[in-house]
C-alpha cells in the first residue's frame, strides 16, 4: 500500500503570493494532520481533520493559513500573502482513529516551501 | 503544559558503538502516549515506536531498545552496535488525553554514525 504523498516536493514563491500544498493520505485513514517544520526544529502542529471537518485548527499561525479536506481524503493547505517567515517544510500525516484513542501518525515526505 | 525536551542536539559515534538518545517529557495527564520517529536525510519521518503511559515495560526491537521511566518522565532510546545507516535526526513526541491527536515533538537529536 502507498504511504502518504505530498505535492509538490518543493515550492519556491515570491513574497505576497498564494500557494497550495496537497496531501494524499494513506487509503482508509480518516484522520489527517498538517505540521510545519522549521530548520533544526521538530514538527509543529497546525491542524487536524477527522473526515471532512477540521477538528482542531489551533496550530494555524494566523488567518493567512487555511486547510480543506472536502471529500474526507485529499487535503490542501492554502497560504495567502506568503511571507518569508512561512518558509519551512510542511508535513502531512494520516492515521486511523478508533474511538478517540491516539493512533500512530504516518508522515509524508513533506513539501519544502521557500518564500523569496 | 505538554512539552518534550531532547537536550542532545547532535551526537557523533563511531560505527559499532552503542548510543542513547534522551527524551524528557512534561504532561498534566496520567494517560498519554510517547513516540519515537526517525528522520533520515530524505526527510520523511519514519515511525519507530509507540508507548502508552500504562505500559512501563522496556521494549527491544533488534538493535533498538527503549527505556520508559515514569518516575523521571523519560523515554530514552538506545541503539546497540550503531551502523552508518542509523545516521538521522531522531524525534521524540508526546500526545495525551487533552490533545490526543496533537503530537508535541522535541527539537530532535541528530545522530552521526561514522564508519
Amino acid at each position: 500500500g502507498a504511504g502518504v504523498s505530498q505535492t509538490p516536493s518543493n515550492k519556491v514563491t515570491e513574497k505576497g503570493k498564494y500557494v497550495e500544498l496537497r496531501c494524499d493520505p494513506i487509503s482508509g485513514h480518516t484522520a489527517l494532520y498538517w505540521y510545519r517544520q522549521s530548520l533544526g526544529q521538530g514538527p509543529e502542529f497546525l491542524i487536524y481533520f477527522q473526515g471532512t471537518g477540521a477538528a482542531d485548527d489551533s496550530g494555524l499561525p494566523n488567518d493567512r493559513f487555511f486547510a480543506v479536506r472536502p471529500e474526507g481524503s485529499v487535503s490542501t493547505l492554502k497560504i495567502q500573502r506568503t511571507e518569508r517567515g512561512d518558509s519551512a517544510v510542511y508535513l502531512c500525516a494520516s492515521s486511523t482513529t478508533y474511538g478517540g484513542e491516539t493512533d500512530t501518525q504516518y508522515f509524508g515526505p513533506g513539501t519544502r516551501l521557500t518564500v523569496l | 503544559a505538554q512539552k518534550v525536551t531532547q537536550a542532545q542536539t547532535e551526537i557523533s559515534v563511531v560505527e559499532k558503538e552503542d548510543v542513547t538518545l534522551d527524551c524528557v517529557y512534561e504532561t498534566r495527564d496520567t494517560t498519554y502516549y510517547l513516540f519515537w520517529y526517525k528522520q533520515p536525510p530524505s526527510g520523511e519521518l519514519v515511525f519507530l515506536i509507540r508507548r502508552n503511559s500504562f505500559d512501563e515495560q522496556n521494549e527491544i526491537s533488534g538493535r533498538y531498545s527503549w527505556n520508559f521511566q515514569k518516575s523521571t518522565s523519560s523515554f530514552n532510546f538506545t541503539i546497540t552496535a550503531s551502523q552508518v545507516v542509523d545516521s538521522a535526526v531522531y524525534f521524540c513526541a508526546l500526545s495525551d488525553l487533552y490533545n490526543f491527536n496533537k503530537f508535541y515533538f522535541g527539537s530532535g537529536t541528530k545522530l552521526n554514525v561514522k564508519p
